[in-house]
């Protein structure tokens, strides 16, 4: 069974930068990437970027473009989503999700990070 | 902003049937596929439609999905009180060098 695992919560200063892990089990972790979305307290789903594991290929939102970089490591089925400069409007529950030809389809627990000086 | 947009609420009575509209543009829906999300607060979220109108295993039959132009539709049908959910529609969007889009949100009350 196809299971993404998310790091726990984090509690961060504005300025300050938060590093969130998503652990892939039940799947070739190379075959499927990976994207990231947020969401604010009562807002929507925001789509933040997409990693390849296969290649490390990147595509961001350009809103954030600059303050996140994603990656993979293959040996753990592990991807990483770093954002810097965090600012209180960062403050959202970030979930990983797999990418398939279906578009995202199967997500992480989700991981609360609160901005907060 | 979300350029996808569907109304901030429905409801329904058990075994009633709700449909929940996504409107676009030819960036997005006119020219990608939609898919569809249910999420409860604190949980992840679901995928209930892909491609338009696919369900994935595990997904019953109760829930479909139509596309036409630049607008999608969720229909859930034999309303259940577990349906009460937040509901998303998601579309690739061509503008911006690319990215996923997704819906506002539609809030499903089972009345």
């Amino acid at each position: 069974q196809v299971h993404l695992v998310q790091s726990g919560a984090e509690v961060k200063k504005p300025g300050a930068s938060v590093k969130v892990s998503c652990k892939a089990s039940g799947y070739t972790f190379s075959n499927f990437g990976i994207s990231w979305v947020r969401q604010a307290p009562g807002q929507g789903l925001v789509w933040m970027g997409w990693v390849s594991p296969y290649n490390g290929n990147t595509k961001y939102a350009q809103k954030l473009q600059g303050r996140v970089t994603m990656t993979t490591d293959t040996s753990t089925s592990t991807a990483y989503m770093e954002l810097r400069s965090l600012r209180s409007d960062d403050t959202a529950v970030y979930f990983c999700a797999r990418v398939s030809v279906a578009g995202m389809d199967v997500w992480g627990q989700g991981t609360t990070v609160i901005v907060s000086s | 902003q979300s350029g996808l947009t569907q109304p901030p609420s429905a409801s329904g009575t058990p075994g009633q049937r709700v449909t929940i509209s996504c409107s676009g543009s030819k960036s997005n829906i006119g020219s990608h596929i939609v898919n569809w999300y249910q999420h409860l607060p604190g949980t992840a979220p679901r995928l209930l439609i892909h491609t338009d109108n696919q369900r994935p295993s595990g997904v019953p039959a109760r829930f479909s999905g139509s596309k036409s132009g630049t607008s999608a539709s969720l229909a859930i049908s034999g309303l259940q009180s577990d349906d009460e959910a937040d509901y998303y529609c998601a579309a690739w969007d061509d503008r911006q060098s690319g990215h996923w889009m997704f819906g506002g949100g539609t809030k499903l009350t089972v009345l």
